[in-house]
């Protein structure tokens, strides 16, 4: 089992549709979580971040977190043909004194249709 | 805004040679961190440092090696170039306590 898994996609979402994408971890006591988006052929870069279970708003995105189930979510609302990238999950396993390592997931490409 | 370099950009370069990817931070982030990421597919991670005089392999088996002699500086070195190390390379850095990462543009490496 890998350590964080996405469905790959893509998945389509016309314009103006709320995007879903989730991403599910297995290390019970993992920590952080994050969502990077990442432009074909330029280089990741942070969306946001969530620590603790519930809901994080920023604009039009929301991360879901849900400890118990082992899952992490991004919403994307009012999606626009510029959110067409593929999303990339990444979650920090527990550890100590900063010596933990982030793990990335494979990436869900998502494609908004105008 | 991150102040992380890469250089070079690209580079296409004969099988058999050295080369060394250079990566640079302002931010004085304790980990650095370096992926290798094929079109299309997902990032591996090759290695990573703490801080300095700390480096780790990563996931993913690598033929290159790193160095960190200073807290902004972590090139990565291939001593003999081969077709199979064609691909992008990207450096990215964190904080020790919060590990949000931040990328660099990365260098597409061609061998032929």
């Amino acid at each position: 089992q890998k350590e964080v898994e996405q469905n790959s996609g893509p998945l389509s979402v016309p314009e103006g549709a709320i995007a879903s994408l989730n991403c599910t971890y297995s290390d019970r006591g993992s920590q952080s979580f994050f969502w990077y988006r990442q432009y074909s052929g330029k280089s990741p870069e942070l969306i946001m971040f969530i620590y603790s279970n519930g809901d994080k708003e920023d604009g039009r995105f929301t991360a879901q977190l849900n400890k118990a189930s082992q899952y992490v979510s991004l919403l994307i609302r009012d999606s626009q043909p510029s959110d067409s990238a593929t999303y990339l999950c990444a979650v920090n396993p527990p550890g100590s004194g900063g010596y933990q390592k982030v793990t990335f997931g494979i990436g869900t490409k998502l494609q908004v249709i105008p | 805004e991150a102040d992380i370099y890469q250089t070079p950009r690209y580079l296409v370069i004969g099988t058999g040679k050295k080369i060394t990817l250079e990566c640079s931070q302002t931010m004085g982030h304790d980990k650095m961190y370096w992926y290798q990421q094929d079109p299309g597919m997902e990032l591996h991670l090759i290695h990573y440092s703490y801080g300095v005089n700390s480096t780790e392999k990563g996931d993913l088996s690598s033929e290159s090696t790193v160095s960190r002699i200073r807290t902004e500086h972590f090139p990565l070195t291939l001593e003999s170039a081969r077709p199979s190390h064609t691909s992008q390379y990207l450096c990215a850095s964190s904080e020790a306590a919060v590990d949000t990462q931040y990328f660099g543009p990365g260098t597409r490496l061609t061998v032929l």
